[in-house]
């Protein structure tokens, strides 16, 4: 029962173009959807939150759409920069537990 | 303010022997969460505690594994009888209140079944 899905495993991105994360969901049952980075031998690190309400949202360089229609959210990441390459998952909560998709591998590449 | 801190780092276990993971919360947190990632999976729930209180179980195995959170010390997840499909890696999160957007995560116990 894969509630959230990450259908790109890995993703390359030259530095300073736009990286594009997406992912689907099934349950829309759900106040916020969320997005986190992994580092290798580290816990996952929160980056940007959206409600359920909301269609938009903007911190820094990240950016995070939903479309409820299509169930459908991205996490745009611009200009790409070699640090941001880590494991980006795409997850959703209630107000308890956080239910996370596999994960999408980034690498920006210098 | 240190973070969420949990050890050990590694543990390695030979099937049929116990495991012990644990898991100090920030500074403050009174609820903690724990999270098990398998190879090439994402993280998923298990259990959610607060001091002396199991809140939410529903993630978790219904055999061999047990969690705590007892009122002084840290949190526990135990797994009696460890198998090779234990084998993952083990996050605790901890939040000062009840919340899905306000979870700190800990680096994580690497728990390798021999």
């Amino acid at each position: 029962d894969q509630q959230v899905k990450q259908n790109s495993p890995s993703l390359s991105v030259q530095e300073g173009r736009i990286s594009i994360l997406n992912c689907d969901y099934t349950n829309s049952m759900f106040d916020y959807f969320l997005w986190y980075k992994k580092y290798p031998a580290e816990g996952p690190t929160f980056l940007i939150s959206i409600s359920s309400i909301k269609d938009k949202n903007e911190d820094g360089r990240f950016t995070v759409f939903l479309n409820k229609s299509a169930k459908h959210l991205s996490l745009h990441i611009v200009p790409s920069q070699p640090g941001d390459s880590a494991v980006y998952f795409c997850a959703k909560t209630s107000y308890d537990k956080v239910i996370f998709g596999p994960g999408t591998s980034l690498s920006v590449i210098p | 303010n240190a973070g969420v801190m949990q050890n050990p780092r590694h543990l390695v276990r030979r099937r049929g022997q116990e495991a012990r993971l644990r898991c100090s919360p920030m500074k403050g947190h009174s609820h903690v969460y724990w999270y098990r990632q398998l190879p090439e999976e994402g993280l998923k729930f298990m259990v959610y505690l607060q001091k002396e209180n199991i809140i939410d179980e529903s993630g978790m195995p219904k055999e061999r594994f047990s969690a705590e959170f007892p009122k002084e010390g840290p949190s526990i997840l135990r797994i009696q009888q460890v198998v090779r499909g234990d084998s993952a890696a083990y996050f605790c999160a901890s939040s000062p209140d009840l919340t899905g957007i306000g979870q700190y995560f800990g680096p994580g116990t690497r728990l390798t079944v021999t």
